[in-house]
Parts: structure tokens; C-alpha cells; sequence
């Protein structure tokens, strides 16, 4: 089983300003990375796959991108937003086929 | 279009019970999965379903049994039920494995006492 770290574990940001984590995990054999948005009391929901090393992924103020050669990837949220609170999940494939998540960085906006 | 489909979204049942989760996808997809959530252990895949006909085991598929009834629908069951299997069951389909996203549905709620 990959062995998937996320950081940090939870993450405390003012309305307006950028963040960013990571998503740690072993380079070798690599196939793809998933990102998902998980918001409370709901069901998580995709927000980009990564596959090349050098990968880069934008979708409106979420951007991701990936080093597949070290084992990282990151995730930026720029301006941040109440509606962006959510723990985000990373997971890369085992074998092709399985998704391997991380436990998830926890994001809350202050207003 | 209801996407993918989980019955029942809560049940409570005493150790040793039996029961079946349903899922079901509407999108035409070929793979599917079934994962619980804990607290502090993220999402662990159970079982998967690559395409109908074919399940192979997850993470954690000790105490579980899965069905690939068709295309559309993929059950999971727990012959005896025990405590530790209390848990927020999420089911989830995708297109084909590896690159495509995947989709979730709303989740079960078990309590096993």
C-alpha cells in the first residue's frame, strides 16, 4: 500500500489571502494523482488528474501541479473564499487501478 | 441524470447482523468502487469492480463480500456484522480505472453495536 502524506493536517486562512499544501508520495512507479474537494456533510468530488511530471492543472482560482521525480505535488488556492472550506483529499494510483488517498488537508476561511 | 446512488443512508445494526449496501450509476461507467471513512484514516478502498464481471479486493476487504450485479449496479455486503465495521460507507464509479476521475455517491451511515 503507497504510503500518502498529506500537509498540513488542517489549515486556518483569512478571506482573500492564497494558500497551498502538499501531497507527498512514493515517485516510484508512477501512473497518475487525483485531487478531490471534500465539503462537510457532502460527498468528495474531483477537481483535477494529473499524469506528466511537470503537470500543471488550473480550474478557476485552484491550481495543482506535480513532480512526479521527487513524489510531490501541490495544490494553490488563490484569494481564498468562504465556500473554498473543505479538507482536500490527494490520491495516486497503485497498480493502475487503485486510488490511494491521503488523510487530507482541512481548510477553513475566516471571514 | 441522478449520478450514483446509495441505499439505504443510514442503518444501525447489532453485531452479527448481515446486510447488503446498494449502489447504482446512471453514467454508463465501468468501474466501480465501494470505500469506507473513518475518522483520522481518510477514505480506504474495500473493493473494486474494474469493469462487470470483474471485483478484485482494496485495502481493506476483510469481513466484506461484493457483488457486480450488471453495469449499473455494485452491492457490498457484510455477512457478520461487528462493531469495527462501524463506518461511513461511500460508493464511487468512473469511467474506466487509472486516469478518470471518479464520482461518488451520498454515503451510508452504519452503526454496528
Amino acid at each position: 500500500i503507497l504510503n500518502v502524506e498529506q500537509s498540513p493536517q488542517s489549515l486556518h486562512v483569512q478571506e482573500g489571502d492564497s494558500t497551498n499544501f502538499t501531497c507527498s508520495f512514493p515517485s516510484s512507479n508512477f501512473y497518475a494523482l487525483h485531487w478531490y474537494r471534500w465539503e462537510t456533510a457532502k460527498s468528495p468530488e474531483a477537481l483535477f488528474v494529473m499524469t506528466l511530471n511537470g503537470d500543471e492543472k488550473k480550474k478557476g482560482r485552484i491550481s495543482a501541479t506535480l513532480n512526479t521525480k521527487e513524489g510531490y505535488s501541490y495544490l494553490y488556492i488563490k484569494g481564498s473564499q468562504p465556500e473554498d472550506s473543505a479538507t482536500y483529499l490527494c490520491a495516486p494510483i497503485q497498480g493502475a487501478q487503485k486510488l490511494v488517498f491521503g488523510q487530507g488537508t482541512r481548510l477553513t476561511i475566516n471571514p | 441524470n441522478a449520478g450514483v446512488t446509495q441505499t439505504p443512508k443510514f442503518q444501525v445494526l447489532k453485531t452479527g447482523q448481515s446486510m447488503t449496501l446498494q449502489c447504482a450509476q446512471d453514467m454508463n461507467h465501468n468501474s466501480m468502487y465501494w470505500y469506507r471513512q473513518d475518522p483520522g484514516m481518510g477514505l480506504r478502498l474495500i473493493y473494486y469492480s474494474a469493469s462487470e464481471g470483474t471485483t478484485d479486493k482494496g485495502e481493506v476487504p476483510n469481513g466484506y463480500n461484493v457483488s457486480r450485479l450488471n453495469k449499473r449496479e455494485f452491492s457490498l455486503r457484510l455477512e457478520s456484522a461487528a462493531p469495527s465495521q462501524t463506518s461511513v460507507y461511500f460508493c464511487a464509479s468512473s469511467e474506466t480505472t487509472g486516469y478518470n476521475e471518479q464520482f461518488f455517491g451520498p454515503g451510508t451511515r452504519l452503526t454496528v453495536l
